[in-house]
């Protein structure tokens, strides 16, 4: 059965303090890892995909990594307004999401 | 109008009410999703249409019933719900059915009472 991890379910980091989140996972058969960000009161909003193992994509102070096993959003000195929920979905046999991690960068 | 709207953003019913949930897009995709999102769980793939059709349905309880009348428009056709199907349904789209690149509408809160 595919399933997907993250953690931790929570974050509070101090503005520029650097991080990462984990998303680790089982299918059978990756097609693709999906990061989105969602604000409160919003729908998530797409922010990368990963196809393979080693692959990696930046979008401003993100950056997202992938292995056979996990995937890392690392973001470097985050700023307030990171403040969000992230949330990684694998796509095997079907589409699974992640709960989430609720990130929190206080000034 | 821009990306993937929503109507109505919040709806409280009862029981026995019948209501139905729109989504529109304005990105010239030509697939749409239902997903539920409930407090601390995954968000959860309800219905996949790709060019109108529905090619998907993850054992979603017929007192939900989908429709999609052409590529811009899904509808979600509530009947006889029970309270814990209380949520925030999402729509989203993507531009073929197999890529997962989803643009999200801001949801429906529903309660259900």
């Amino acid at each position: 059965e595919d399933q997907v991890t993250q953690s931790p379910e929570a974050l509070r980091l101090q503005e520029g303090e650097s991080s990462s989140l984990n998303c680790s996972y089982t299918v059978s058969g990756l097609r693709g890892l999906f990061w989105y960000r969602q604000d409160p009161g919003k729908g998530p909003e797409f922010l990368f995909t990963l196809y393979s193992a080693g692959e990696e994509k930046e979008k401003e102070r993100l950056k997202a990594t992938l292995t056979k096993k996990e995937s890392f959003l690392h973001i470097t000195a985050p700023k307030p307004e990171d403040s969000a929920t992230y949330l990684c979905a694998v796509l095997g046999y079907a589409l699974n999401f992640g709960k989430g991690t609720s990130l929190l960068v206080t000034p | 109008e821009t990306g993937v709207t929503q109507t109505p953003r919040h709806l409280v019913m009862g029981m026995t009410n019948k209501k139905s949930l729109k989504c529109e897009q304005h990105l010239g995709h030509n697939a749409m999703y239902w997903y539920k999102q409930s407090a601390k769980k995954p968000l959860e793939l309800m219905f996949v249409y790709s060019l109108e059709e529905r090619v998907e349905n993850n054992s979603v309880p017929s007192r939900f019933s989908p429709e999609c009348p052409n590529s811009s428009h899904l509808f979600l056709h509530l009947h006889t719900l029970q309270p814990e199907d209380s949520a925030l349904y999402l729509c989203a789209s993507s531009q073929f059915q197999d890529s997962y690149e989803q643009y999200f509408g801001p949801g429906t809160r529903l309660t259900v009472t």
